[in-house]
This record gives structure tokens, sequence and C-alpha cells, in this order.
């Protein structure tokens, strides 16, 4: 089945510097890719996502890259904010036309004032 | 609409007891899935519905472990007997037209403390 890899697990970074965060995932009939965002005892929120056919996509702040021969996208958080501090977990779906994710393990960013 | 609904969003019981774990996805929503989140192995997969057929049960642990599904606006997940290394917190999530990989919004998720 699909693997995810994700990197780093923890990242800290002084407020208005950027954060990236990277993944690598196995299958290469994955076609979607999400990055969820988990504040402390919270669900996770769908913040971005990226599908297969496109290699970049960008929403104020954020913006997610794929590289389908590489088989790695990555987040890319601007001018980061004390508010941006949670977990953030990035997925890909399986192949064969349901819409199960594998997750990777998560990235706890800090965001210091 | 409220979103994905669960109950209880707190759970302690004692090992051997019985767990059941509720969930109301979105309306309209034919995909359900279940997961459990541990810092160990973060987020798994348990379970997974399409109106309201279970489609892959791989990722249960266990045979106590085992979910339901009986109509479009309900499922439980049940472990029975509970053990403390079954304590996690279980994320219910739903998603639309799932075939082609439509976001899943998860509920607030159930934390069980087995002791």
């Amino acid at each position: 089945g699909e693997n995810v890899e994700q990197h780093p697990s923890t990242l800290s970074v002084q407020e208005g510097d950027s954060a990236v965060i990277k993944c690598t995932y196995s299958d290469s009939a994955s076609n979607y890719f999400p990055w969820y965002k988990q504040e402390l005892g919270k669900r996770p929120q769908l913040i971005i996502d990226i599908r297969s056919n496109v290699g970049e996509k960008k929403d104020q702040r954020i913006a997610v890259t794929l590289n389908k021969t590489a088989k790695h996208f990555s987040l890319h958080i601007t001018e980061t904010q004390p508010e941006d501090s949670a977990v953030y977990f990035c997925a890909a779906s399986s192949p064969g036309g349901y819409s199960t994710l594998t997750f990777g393990k998560g990235t706890m960013l800090l965001v210091s004032p | 609409d409220a979103g994905v609904i669960q109950s209880p969003r707190h759970e302690v019981t004692e090992m051997g007891q019985e767990v059941t774990l509720r969930c109301k996805p979105i309306s309209g929503h034919d995909y359900l899935f279940w997961y459990r989140q541990t810092m160990m192995r973060g987020l798994e997969l348990l379970i997974y519905f399409n109106n309201n057929v279970p489609i892959d049960d791989s990722g249960m642990p266990e045979d106590r472990f085992s979910a339901k599904m009986p109509n479009a606006s309900f499922s439980t997940l049940k472990i029975q007997p509970s053990e403390p290394r079954d304590s996690a917190v279980y994320f219910c999530a739903s998603s639309l037209r799932g075939g082609q990989a439509y976001e899943q919004y998860f509920g607030p998720g159930t934390r069980l403390t087995v002791t």
C-alpha cells in the first residue's frame, strides 16, 4: 500500500519567517495530496490540497508544490504567525478510485513571537 | 450543517469493559471513515464505509474492534473487551463522492482512556 514520509517532525521558526514541510509518497498512482492542520485538542482541518495534474497551488500565505517525478510534495507557509503553531499532516490518496488517505506522521510547527 | 458529530467526547473506562463510540456524518456524504490517533502511530485508518457498506476493515487492529453503519446518518465503533493500549483519540470523518478523492471532514474526536 501507500507509504507517506513526512519531515521534519518538529519545526521551530520566528514570527515572520517561512516554514517548509516536505513529504514523499511511494505509489506513483496517487493523485490527490491534501494538507491538514491540527491545533492542540482539535480535529484535523484541511488547509490546502493539490491534485496530480497541477504543480503548484497558492492560497494567501500557504502554498503547496508537487513533483510527480520525484514523488514528493511540500507545504510552504510564508510570514508565519503565532496562530500558525499546530501539527501539520500531509496525506496521499490511495489508488483505485476510493478516497482513502494515507497520512504522514505529522510536523509540529512552533512559531515564536 | 453542524458538521460531523461524535459522542462521547471523552470516555474513561476500565480494562475489560465494552466501549461504544458514535458518529453522525455530514448529511449527504456517502463515505465514512474511522481513524485512531496516537503519538506513536499517528493517524491510522481503521475502517471505512461507502453507502453504509464496509469497504475495507484491514486497519482494524483485532477482533475486539467492530464497526457498523446501520443507516446513512449513524455509525458505531465498538471495542469489546477494551485494553489500556486502546487509549487514543478516535476520529470519525466523512466525505462526498469518494471516488474523486474529495475532502474528508473530521469530527471533534473521542478521547478514550482505558485504565
